[in-house]
């Protein structure tokens, strides 16, 4: 089956304590990316790449990092979590866009995060 | 000014009846443009894209007003199943920047 998959779903920590949220797509999507989305602010996207060892900040990348070391997985990582990042997450893949063309999104189940 | 406007709602209609939903959004360099649906605490998924020309997918339709930087979606016929978020989402070029709005919400009544 066709899918993005996320770990956890969801997770409770406290302010400081690193933790790694994974996505996983299995469709060979070259475009991977991770956006956060809260109460009146919608999907704000955090980072994208475009392919592997190939990746860039999007509208809110404060406080994150990324890395694309293979096609199918592309790790979000909190180095130092703070309550504002309380946030629920998702990743989503995609063919490249051939020129202008903006391909299908297909989002992962999302990571509900809370930061004491 | 958001880059993509939305009413988000909530839109309360009967079941059967026909609701549209409009989008606004603020950069002309925006080149395409969907339609996502949004369940209750679940992923986006696609519902359609909106071409120039407009289209129509079943009781569907999406329309495009580039002068007027508008997008609309038509449900006719509405289900109890079309209860979801619907997000208008744009972009500048392939898939660097895809821009969201924050959706309108619609609830389909028995």
């Amino acid at each position: 089956e066709a899918q993005v998959t996320q770990n956890p779903r969801y997770l409770i920590t406290v302010t400081g304590k690193k933790l790694t949220v994974t996505c996983s797509q299995n469709m060979n999507h070259e475009y991977m990316s991770w956006y956060r989305q809260d109460p009146g602010l919608g999907l704000r996207q955090i980072y994208y790449s475009m392919n592997v060892e190939v990746t860039d900040k999007g509208d809110v990348p404060e406080g994150y990092k990324v890395s694309r070391k293979e096609k199918r997985n592309f790790p979000l990582i909190l180095e130092s979590p703070s309550p504002n990042q309380t946030s629920l997450y998702f990743c989503a893949s995609s063919f490249e866009g051939a020129g202008e063309f903006t391909d299908t999104q297909y989002f992962g189940p999302g990571t509900r995060l809370t930061v004491l | 000014r958001k880059e993509v406007e939305q009413d988000p709602g909530p839109f309360n209609v009967p079941e059967g009846a026909t609701v549209a939903f409009n989008c606004t959004y603020s950069n002309s360099a925006s080149q395409s443009f969907f339609w996502y649906r949004q369940d209750c605490r679940k992923e986006p998924k696609l519902l359609m894209s909106v071409y120039s020309s407009g289209n129509e997918d079943g009781r569907f339709t999406a329309q495009l007003n580039r002068a007027s930087q508008y997008i609309s979606l038509l449900i006719r016929d509405s289900k109890l199943s079309d209860s979801a978020t619907y997000l208008c989402v744009t972009s500048n070029f392939g898939n660097e920047k895809l821009t969201f709005g924050t959706g309108t919400r619609l609830t389909i009544i028995p």
